[in-house]
This record gives C-alpha cells, structure tokens and sequence, in this order.
C-alpha cells in the first residue's frame, strides 16, 4: 500500500482565519514533505522531516507552520494568509534511504482558496 | 545544479496513437529519474522510476530508459487511451542534506481524443 491521505479536500479561509492541513502515512516512511502547486506549475517543495526533525525549510514565510506530532502525521498550520498563497498543497512521504534512490509517493493534496 | 528539461504541452494525440514525451536531465553524481502523472483535481501519482544508467522503468504500458549517455529519461507508450489524459512531469532525485530533493520539468500536458 503506498497510500498518503490529506485532511480537507477543499478548504476556503480568509486572511485572518487561522487553519490547519493534514496528511497521513502508514507505510513506515520517516521522510515527510510539503509541496505547494499554483495552477499549470510543478509541485514547489516546502518543508521536508526526517525521523519527526524539520530537516529542510526552504524559505517559506512564517505563516506557514509545519508540525510533524509523531512519524505518521504531518500538519501545516495556517494563519494570516494572503491570496496569492491559494494553490493546491501536496504532501509526500518516503522512505528516507540513503543516496538519490528514495521515492517520495504524494497524497491527494489539499485545494486551498484565500479570500 | 540539476535541472530537468520537458518537452513544450500540450501533446494532442488520438486514441492508439503512439506517445513519445521527451525528458533530458542535469545533473551531477548519479541521481535516479522518475515519470509522475498527474490526473485533473488530483495528486501526484508515481509512474515508473530508474534508478541506475540502462535500467527501464514501466508501468500500465508506459516505458523509459535511462540513458546516461544521452542524459534523457524519454516516456514512451505504444497505444494511448482517453484515459491517459494528463498532465506528466519528470523528475530527478538528489540527496539534499539528510533527505531526498526532487527536482521537477515544468510538465507535458497530453490530451488523448477519440
């Protein structure tokens, strides 16, 4: 089963909302990421945890925090978003082996529209 | 640095027409190349991957090899089918610090009519 689930589907927020994604594994990955896709783009990596450690922030704002609560749950909290962030967020898990061979399986992603 | 290259969407093809959808890489060292195929309204789905020179990766009838000497991951698929209406990006693995890093084309939109 390579099976990545992701928590809502669709979520709608304003600028002041504070909300949160979530994404799940039950493949024993201990690698996690979060992407981010505007329309017609490919998926921009936004957060990696190895073992449950934020191993890789590639400059995302603030108003981007990530939790990872133990090795099967990864969360992205939410809070005073702005439009241009509507895009649709991948999460992604692997296995985290050593060397360039590590295959990362995506969830459904979730479609988030800031208004 | 490492780079991906995609062929210019979209791929307008009928159905059982043969697909060639072209990849060429940079990279350094050895990394391993992949096909995702991405459906409307969804994730991403892994297709098939390589991850050493002259291994085929295959998959529900869609084929590539690596090729080192040419540095191209090219897919291919003998007979196409509506169902294969997508969007397909390439991609190549590279160890980032203490994980993985894939680097992605920009994607290939195929639109397959009967």
């Amino acid at each position: 089963d390579t099976e990545v689930t992701q928590t809502p589907k669709h979520l709608v927020m304003g600028m002041t909302n504070k909300k949160s994604l979530k994404c799940e594994q039950h493949m024993g990955h201990r690698a996690m990421y979060w992407y981010k896709q505007k329309a017609k783009k490919p998926p921009e990596l936004m957060f990696v945890y190895s073992y449950e450690k934020l191993s890789i922030n590639e400059s995302v704002p603030s108003r981007f925090s990530p939790e990872c609560p133990n090795s099967s749950l990864l969360n992205l909290h939410l809070h005073a978003l702005q439009p241009e962030d509507s895009a649709l967020y991948l999460c992604a898990s692997s296995h985290r082996t050593s060397g360039s061979t590590d295959t990362q399986y995506f969830g459904p992603g979730t479609r988030l529209t800031v208004l | 640095g490492n780079s991906v290259t995609q062929m210019e969407g979209p791929v307008t093809l009928s159905e059982e027409a043969f697909l060639t959808i072209n990849c060429t890489y940079t990279a350094t060292g050895y990394p391993s190349l992949f096909w995702y195929v991405q459906y409307p309204g969804e994730g991403l789905q892994l297709l098939l991957k390589a991850t050493k020179a002259d291994d085929k990766g295959s998959n529900k009838g869609f084929e590539a090899t690596y090729r080192k000497e040419t540095t191209s991951f090219h897919l291919e698929k003998g007979s196409v089918q509506v169902s294969d209406s997508a969007v397909y990006f390439c991609a190549l693995s590279y160890r980032g610090g203490t994980a993985s890093k894939l680097t992605f084309g920009t994607g290939t939109r195929l639109q397959v009519t009967l």
